[in-house]
């Protein structure tokens, strides 16, 4: 079975400085993707980032970036110039590669509530 | 453009009425999926269908059935409810097996659901 564990269920950071969550996982397949989705108090939840195992180079979108150590199962998120913006729930989720038919099951960590002050 | 939308936004239902939630996506996705959220949980899915097929029920109750029309639209119907049903319901859409970001589940807005 696959796991998606955030030991952080709330962190906050000041605007304009740099905040990281953590994620670790487990999993018995060899290829998979690894996801950072975040979902603000208006509900709809947004993908952030997105990162496949295969791939040793981490992942980057404008001031988000990933620190994906895959024999540590190790995913984590930071922020860089943290906007106001960025408050929100933080989900990290798993999916393996997708088996015959198409898809498969998205596993979800806990979450991580941040917390952006002015 | 990585549009889902559902509606209706809200929904609030007796636990013997027979209501409907929508699901659409115009982008070509071929796996489309349901998940209900409880405060401050992760999502839990439901159900996925892919290529207009049910490929996983998580066990769900049958007052909950799915249905994929066509490949563009995915409803949710509901009967005989009860009040810890109430929840946001998510649907996700992922691109085919061939396409770019494969594998990556775009989510719409949500319908707030609420039984009495």
């Amino acid at each position: 079975a696959q796991t998606v564990t955030q030991s952080q269920p709330e962190m906050s950071v000041q605007e304009a400085e740099t905040v990281t969550l953590s994620c670790t996982y487990d999993t018995s397949e060899s290829d998979y993707y690894l996801f950072w989705y975040k979902q603000p108090p208006s509900r709809q939840m947004i993908l952030v980032i997105r990162q496949e195992a295969y791939k040793q180079q981490n992942a980057t979108e404008n001031r988000f970036s990933v620190n994906f150590q895959k024999a540590a199962k190790s995913f984590s998120l930071k922020i860089s110039d943290s906007q106001l913006g960025d408050a929100a729930m933080y989900f990290c989720a798993l999916t393996s590669i997708r088996g015959q038919g198409g898809s498969e099951k998205l596993v979800f960590g806990k979450g991580t509530k941040l917390t952006v002050n002015p | 453009d990585t549009e889902v939308t559902q509606t209706p936004k809200h929904l609030v239902m007796g636990m013997t009425n027979k209501k409907s939630l929508k699901c659409e996506q115009h982008m070509g996705h071929r796996a489309m999926y349901w998940y209900k959220q409880k405060a401050k949980k992760p999502p839990e899915l439901m159900f996925v269908y892919s290529y207009e097929k049910l490929s996983i029920n998580e066990s769900v109750p049958s007052r909950f059935s799915p249905e994929c029309p066509n490949s563009s639209l995915l409803n949710l119907h509901l009967h005989a409810l009860q009040p810890e049903d109430s929840a946001l319901y998510l649907c996700a859409s992922s691109p085919s097996p061939l396409a770019d970001l494969q594998d990556t589940q775009y989510f719409g807005p949500g319908t707030r659901l609420t039984v009495l």
